[in-house]
């Protein structure tokens, strides 16, 4: 089976803009989750999706935002950027939810200027 | 306070040793998992647990819910053990929802 893909893998983006992170599951997974790592704040997590709803959210602003399709496959998206959102996006898909093990992505790398 | 606390933060030793990382964590879990990740960001699963001890190889990973700790052991280390380890708790609650809580991460250098 192929891994969990993310798309793009590198992002440079300026102040104000705004930016979509894609992500596809593991074929079968139905639950996908989005971590955001920074050397400051280490993994931290943004939140779950599973067979298209929004099952759990992290502690970030309204700014980051996201959803799942039919097919699974996910996006974030990240508005009004700032240089804090600097990091890596890993996202990890799982048969039943983060809970369960998960397989992530190799990330997208975004860097804010 | 961390809810989910590793230590040591830094781990050097010589191919061949026992290693032990640790993780303790405050609050109450469904579940508790072991993760690697090497230089460029690629995260693997190694371990999840709810309970007891698990062996894959030459790591083991056991977990006292009672006392809130999770050790993960490597024997017969090598260098290309060398990664960043990380613990990560899974929170059930129905005010701060579901959600998975990292540990800062154990740096491990083996070196031949």
């Amino acid at each position: 089976k192929a891994g969990v893909t993310q798309t793009p893998r590198y992002l440079i983006k300026t102040r104000g803009q705004q930016v979509t992170l894609s992500c596809s599951p593991i074929s079968g997974h139905r639950s996908v989750s989005w971590y955001q790592q920074t050397p400051g704040q280490g993994l931290q997590f943004l939140f779950e999706y599973f067979s298209e709803t929004q099952r759990n959210k992290g502690n970030f602003p309204g700014r980051f935002s996201g959803r799942q399709f039919s097919n699974s496959r996910s996006e974030m998206n990240v508005s009004t950027l700032e240089l804090g959102d600097s990091a890596l996006y890993l996202c990890a898909s799982s048969l039943q939810g983060a809970r369960y093990e998960q397989y992530f992505g190799p990330g997208t790398r975004l860097t804010v200027t | 306070k961390n809810e989910v606390e590793q230590s040591p933060q830094n781990l050097t030793a010589q191919e061949g040793e026992f290693i032990t990382i640790n993780c303790s964590y405050s609050v109450g879990i469904s579940a508790l998992h072991w993760l690697q990740q090497h230089p460029g960001g690629g995260i693997v699963s190694l371990f999840m647990l709810s309970s007891g001890k698990k062996k894959h190889g030459r790591l083991i990973a056991t977990i006292n819910i009672q006392e809130k700790h999770s050790s993960l052991h490597i024997t017969a280390s090598h260098p290309r053990d060398s990664a960043v380890y990380i613990c990560a708790v899974y929170l059930s609650g129905e005010t701060s929802g579901s959600r998975l809580t990292f540990g800062e991460g154990t740096q491990l250098t083996v070196n031949p």
